[in-house]
């Protein structure tokens, strides 16, 4: 079965600092990868898709950038964070036709102080 | 553009109430499919239920029904009897045919009180 993994599950980084959040999919191949964010009180925008590896699409421009290494692998860094950049971070996969939709991961909570 | 629109954005019922949760939506084409998702407190969203534009036939799972009216462009969802572990914020959600991506509304947070 397809499992997905994403960590780590909190995160307090300073101002400034660089940020690299994992996600990896086991059990599928080609999976189409997201990440998404979810700051409080507000709804899941979506950063960045992938449809293969190292085919990146980015939905708005912003201080963090996407990465995929690998067929099952997707990144999320940062070089500098800003306070804006706190929120709730999801990773998620799916099929290429969107069948049965996403599977999201845990999320990693992430806190810029 | 697309757009998924939930004006409701926390509702509170007593429990054992029945509550519809409101989805309108936008798009420009013709096929495309309609998502819920629920994000309990841990976080983690759970798919819910897709839909596809030609199909209009409304749907029941358990207490669980959505409701999907293309004249109105809505799909919503209500829950029959609610229960306490209904709690949670409800994401509807729209992907358009030739995309690969889904874009979803702000949300509506539930509350069963007991």
């Amino acid at each position: 079965s397809q499992t997905i993994h994403q960590w780590p599950a909190t995160l307090v980084q300073p101002v400034g600092s660089p940020l690299s959040l994992e996600c990896t999919v086991e059990g599928t191949s080609n999976p189409n990868l997201y990440w998404y964010r979810q700051a409080a009180g507000r709804g899941l925008q979506l950063l960045f898709y992938s449809i293969g590896i190292g085919q990146i699409s980015s939905e708005v421009p912003q201080n963090l950038s996407a990465s995929r290494p690998q067929d099952r692998q997707f990144i999320l860094s940062s070089k500098k964070l800003l306070l804006s950049d706190s929120g709730f971070y999801l990773c998620a996969w799916s099929v290429a036709t969107l069948v049965g939709g996403y599977t999201f991961g845990s999320g990693t909570r992430l806190t810029v102080v | 553009a697309q757009k998924v629109t939930q004006a409701q954005t926390e509702i509170s019922v007593v429990e054992k109430e029945d509550v519809t949760l409101d989805c309108v939506y936008e798009t420009r084409d013709t096929t495309y499919y309609l998502f819920w998702y629920k994000q309990p407190p841990s976080g983690e969203l759970v798919f819910l239920i897709r839909r596809n534009s030609f199909d209009e036939q409304n749907e029941i799972s358990g207490r669980y029904s959505w409701n999907f009216q293309k004249s109105t462009s809505s799909f919503n969802f209500t829950i029959t009897a609610s229960q306490v572990v209904d709690s949670a914020v409800y994401f509807c959600a729209l992907s358009e045919a030739q995309d690969d991506k889904i874009i979803f509304g702000k949300g509506t947070r539930l509350h069963i009180l007991p």
